[in-house]
C-alpha cells in the first residue's frame, strides 16, 4: 500500500533562518507531488507541484523553493524565513488526480518567531 | 479559470441534526469530484468522491451527488455527531486534471 511521510510535525524557527521540509512517498512510482500552505483559519494555497524528477511548477512567487531530487522525494526550502511564512504545510501525492484525487501527509506546523 | 464556491462557515449544529454544505463549481467535464475533511491539527483526508455525473459518493454517513446540470456537489449527512466537527473542503480537479481546486473550507461545529 502507498504511504506518505512528512516531517517534522512541528517546527519553530527564527526569522532569517533557513528551512527544509521533506516529504517522501512509498509504494508508488512517478507520482505527482504537491506542497500546500494553510495559514491560520484560511484555505489551502498551492505552492508547488511536480510531475517528475527535477520538474517543479511554482504557483505563486514567494520566499520558498521546491526540489524533487528523487522520484518519491519532495523538498520545500527557504534560505531566509519571514514571519509571513508561518503556517501549516501539507505535502500530497497523486497518480491520476482527476480520478483519484490526492493523498495528503500529516502536515508540518511552522512557526516563525 | 476554474473555481469552486463553498458556503461560508462556521456551521453550528446540535448532535443528530441534518447537515448540508453547499458546493458549486464553474468548469464542466470533470472525471470526478471530491470532498475532503480536516480534523483539528491534522492533514486532509479524502471523505468521499463521485466518479461521474449523477454518481453518489458516500462514506461515514456522508453523501454527495455529482450534479452536472447544476454544477453542484453538496455534502449531506442525516444525523451529525460531535466527532464530525471538522473543516470540510470541496475539491474538483482543475482543468487539465493535474491539480485540485479547493474551496475555502467550511468549519462544522457539532455540540452535544
Amino acid at each position: 500500500s502507498q504511504t506518505i511521510h512528512q516531517w517534522p510535525a512541528t517546527l519553530v524557527q527564527p526569522v532569517g533562518s533557513p528551512l527544509s521540509l521533506e516529504c517522501t512517498v512509498e509504494g508508488t512510482s512517478n507520482p505527482n507531488l504537491y506542497w500546500y500552505r494553510q495559514a491560520a483559519g484560511r484555505g489551502l494555497q498551492l505552492l508547488f507541484y511536480s510531475v517528475g524528477i527535477g520538474q517543479i511548477s511554482s504557483e505563486v512567487p514567494q520566499n520558498l523553493s521546491a526540489s524533487r531530487p528523487q522520484d518519491r522525494q519532495f523538498i520545500l526550502s527557504s534560505k531566509k524565513l519571514l514571519l509571513s511564512d508561518s503556517g501549516f504545510y501539507l505535502c500530497a501525492w497523486s497518480v491520476r488526480v482527476g480520478y483519484s484525487g490526492y493523498t495528503f501527509g500529516s502536515g508540518t506546523r511552522l512557526t516563525v518567531v | 479559470g476554474d473555481s469552486v464556491t463553498q458556503m461560508e462557515g462556521p456551521v453550528t449544529l446540535s448532535e443528530e441534526a441534518f447537515l448540508t454544505i453547499n458546493c458549486t463549481y464553474t468548469a464542466t467535464g470533470y472525471p470526478s469530484l471530491f470532498w475532503y475533511v480536516q480534523y483539528p491539527g491534522e492533514g486532509l483526508q479524502l471523505l468521499l468522491k463521485a466518479t461521474k455525473a449523477d454518481d453518489k459518493g458516500s462514506n461515514k454517513g456522508f453523501e454527495a451527488t455529482y450534479r452536472k446540470e447544476t454544477t453542484s456537489f453538496h455534502l449531506e449527512k442525516g444525523s451529525v455527531q460531535v466527532s464530525d466537527s471538522a473543516v470540510y473542503f470541496c475539491a474538483p480537479p482543475r482543468e487539465g486534471f493535474q491539480k485540485l481546486v479547493f474551496g475555502t473550507g467550511t468549519r462544522l461545529l457539532v455540540s452535544p
